[in-house]
């Protein structure tokens, strides 16, 4: 079964809003990763976070990570249209990398 | 610069057919993972290989086969394709040790549809 839940599953917003995008997961975790992808094409990677760290940022994307909540939020400030695509989060127990990956948020920015 | 490349990119096969997917990274990644990918289910995990000659049964493993000869190459072989098998398939792989956690890269992705 899938470790993640994305929510929402999709959403639409205007150029220059901000975008939130929540995630779940169910069992612990040592990190969780952001990924995006443009519709046709393979997923490229966004942000990381470790169970440790709390929030995350990286240009005009910022992650938070509540471990006793099994949740995580990526953010996008200031959106643009070339944002359009779909989000995905995915979470490992392990550092080597066997990610476990929820159903996405599919993100629109509409010009 | 280093790339993962899948091939063949779009394939239709027949049902009851062995077919294999190519997956080849030139990062020297140690870490190798198959994914498919169905509207509804995200990505789900297939096979992944932690080295040479190590493979490992991932969430929908059934029906799948993954061998890993060499750091570089990490086939995926559908024994008797089924049409549940029609999806997208993604390789993918990444760096990470026990010690320290990393980012997975992945290919563009093989469409497979089994008629």
């Amino acid at each position: 079964s899938q470790q993640g839940e994305e929510d929402p599953q999709a959403l639409s917003i205007q150029e220059g809003e901000n975008a939130t995008m929540n995630c779940s997961y169910k069992t612990s975790i040592n990190n969780l990763q952001w990924y995006r992808q443009n519709s046709g094409r393979g997923l490229v990677h966004l942000i990381l976070i470790r169970s440790n760290e709390r929030e995350k940022h990286s240009g005009r994307l910022r992650v938070t990570l509540d471990t006793s909540k099994k949740s995580s939020s990526l953010l996008i400030t200031a959106s643009r249209a070339a944002d359009t695509a779909s989000y995905f989060c995915a979470s490992s127990a392990s550092t080597m990398g066997d990610m476990r990956f929820g159903a996405g948020t599919r993100l629109t920015v509409k010009p | 610069d280093a790339e993962i490349t899948q091939s063949p990119r779009h394939k239709i096969t027949e049902t009851g057919r062995q077919v294999t997917l190519a997956c080849h990274q030139t990062w020297n990644h140690n870490n190798m993972f198959w994914y498919r990918q169905d509207l509804g289910h995200g990505l789900r995990l297939i096979h992944y290989s932690y080295g040479v000659h190590d493979t490992n049964k991932g969430e929908v493993s059934d029906g799948y086969s993954v061998s890993r000869s060499n750091t570089e190459d990490l086939p995926l072989t559908l024994e008797s394709a089924a049409s549940s098998q029609t999806s997208v398939y993604f390789c993918a792989s990444s760096a990470g040790t026990r010690l320290s956690g990393n980012t997975i890269y992945f290919g563009e992705g093989s469409w497979l549809t089994v008629v």
